[in-house]
């Protein structure tokens, strides 16, 4: 069965310097990989999403995400926070049961520090 | 336009009442779920219709009542809840039939049962 562990359930940094959060992918075949982000009280934008194309996507906002195979990784980066970013972030496999299933990592918390 | 649109925004409702949540999309797509969030967790998966037609019920108690009247509008009907069933309900619509698509939330319906 095809999963995503999000490593880190809160992640706290100052605004200003990089983001890190990390997810780790189980998939018997190459994933369909998305991060979606949900701020307080919203429903969840995309940021990105992998397919099979460039190993690297560029998102919006400044996030970016690597997809390593050897590594079963997906992690999500940005070289400078910013106040705004603050928020829930999920790291999501998709399959496919008959219709498109999105299955999501537990979320990790981005806190920005002034 | 990428927006999908969820109404009401609130409701409350006691346990003998009978409601409706109401799901709308003009993008064109032909698959839409709705998902059930609480607090501090990732959204989990209610209902998908792909082409109007029901394809997954995640075993959803009767309580809830998912109906496609057509393919832009998506209700989830609600009658004899208990407290727990209290939660952000999120609507999404994708294209459909790939694991590869996008799906777009909308905003989401914060139900309280009382």
């Amino acid at each position: 069965a095809q999963s995503v562990t999000q490593l880190d359930s809160h992640v706290s940094v100052s605004e200003g310097t990089p983001v890190l959060l990390r997810c780790n992918y189980s998939s018997s075949y190459s994933p369909s990989l998305f991060w979606y982000v949900q701020h307080p009280n919203k429903g969840l934008q995309l940021l990105l999403k992998y397919t099979s194309a460039a190993t690297l996507v560029k998102g919006i906002n400044g996030f970016e995400a690597e997809f390593k195979k050897s590594e079963t990784s997906f992690h999500l980066t940005k070289p400078s926070a910013h106040m705004s970013d603050a928020a829930e972030y999920f790291c999501v496999v998709s399959v496919l049961q008959g219709a498109q299933k999105l299955v999501f990592g537990q979320g990790t918390r981005l806190t920005i520090n002034p | 336009d990428t927006e999908v649109t969820q109404t009401p925004k609130h409701l409350v409702m006691g346990m003998t009442n009978k409601k409706s949540l109401k799901c709308e999309q003009h993008m064109g797509h032909r698959a839409m779920y709705w998902y059930k969030q609480k607090a501090k967790k990732p959204p989990e998966l209610m209902f998908v219709y792909s082409y109007e037609k029901l394809s997954i019920n995640e075993s959803v108690p009767s309580r809830f009542s998912p109906e496609c009247p057509n393919s832009s509008l998506l209700n989830l009907h609600l009658h004899a809840l208990q407290p727990e069933d209290s939660a952000l309900y999120l609507c999404a619509s994708s294209q459909g039939g790939r694991d590869r698509n996008i799906q777009y939330f909308g905003a989401g319906t914060r139900l309280s049962v009382l």
